[in-house]
């Protein structure tokens, strides 16, 4: 069985400040993904950056970056110059086994102050 | 260009009731999933399927049901609807040849009084 933590409930952060919000993860096989979603409060989800645990550079994707530590087990999302359209929740989560079955961490809402 | 589709947006039954929330893809995924997202709890997973006519519990599979007799369309079956059944039910879907995430459908928030 696999476990995500997100300990951040909540943050804030200003305007075109970068943020980390952080995540670790528990899984006991050597082959897996993590993920980072949004989720703005239209309800959808939406994919920002996937890491695959045999993968040597840190994932990026625009203004997001994953800084993955696999001795630590952490897999925390970086977002630079912060928007206010990136007021939303964050779900970091995790993939291995069969059947690519997803566990989800409780997520970290963010907001963007002006 | 919508992938996953959520019959439903909102929705709101009686206590006992026998509900079907509907997903249909449209990218010809292997694998689908059914999770309720609830405050402070995050996702969790319900039910999954992998193949047609073939499913798997997920963490919290009492109370729901699952059919699966198209590949693409996967349906969540609440027997009897029950006050602690309300919530946000999300759909998702994978390929098992590409393996990098979900696409998740809009979500149908159901509650059930």
């Amino acid at each position: 069985a696999q476990k995500i933590t997100q300990t951040q409930p909540g943050m804030f952060v200003q305007e075109k400040e970068a943020v980390t919000l952080d995540c670790t993860y528990d899984t006991s096989d050597p082959s897996y993904g993590l993920f980072w979603y949004k989720q703005p409060s239209s309800g959808e989800m939406i994919f920002l950056i996937y890491q695959g645990s045999y993968d040597q550079q840190n994932a990026t994707e625009g203004r997001y970056s994953l800084n993955f530590q696999k001795a630590r087990k952490s897999a925390n999302l970086v977002i630079s110059a912060s928007q206010l359209g990136d007021s939303a929740m964050y779900f970091c989560a995790c993939f291995s086994g069969g059947y690519q079955k997803v566990t989800f961490g409780t997520g970290t809402k963010l907001q963007v102050i002006p | 260009d919508v992938k996953v589709t959520q019959s439903s947006r909102y929705l709101v039954k009686r206590t006992g009731e026998k509900v079907f929330l509907e997903c249909v893809q449209d990218m010809d995924h292997e694998n689908m999933f059914w999770y309720r997202q609830d405050p402070g709890l995050g996702l969790r997973l319900i039910y999954f399927s992998y193949d047609v006519k073939m499913k798997e519990k997920g963490d919290i599979p009492e109370g729901y049901s699952v059919s699966r007799e198209k590949k693409e369309r996967f349906s969540l079956i609440l027997e009897s609807a029950s006050t602690n059944q309300t919530s946000m039910y999300l759909c998702a879907s994978s390929s098992q040849r590409t393996g990098n995430g979900y696409t998740f459908g809009s979500g149908t928030r159901l509650t059930v009084v």
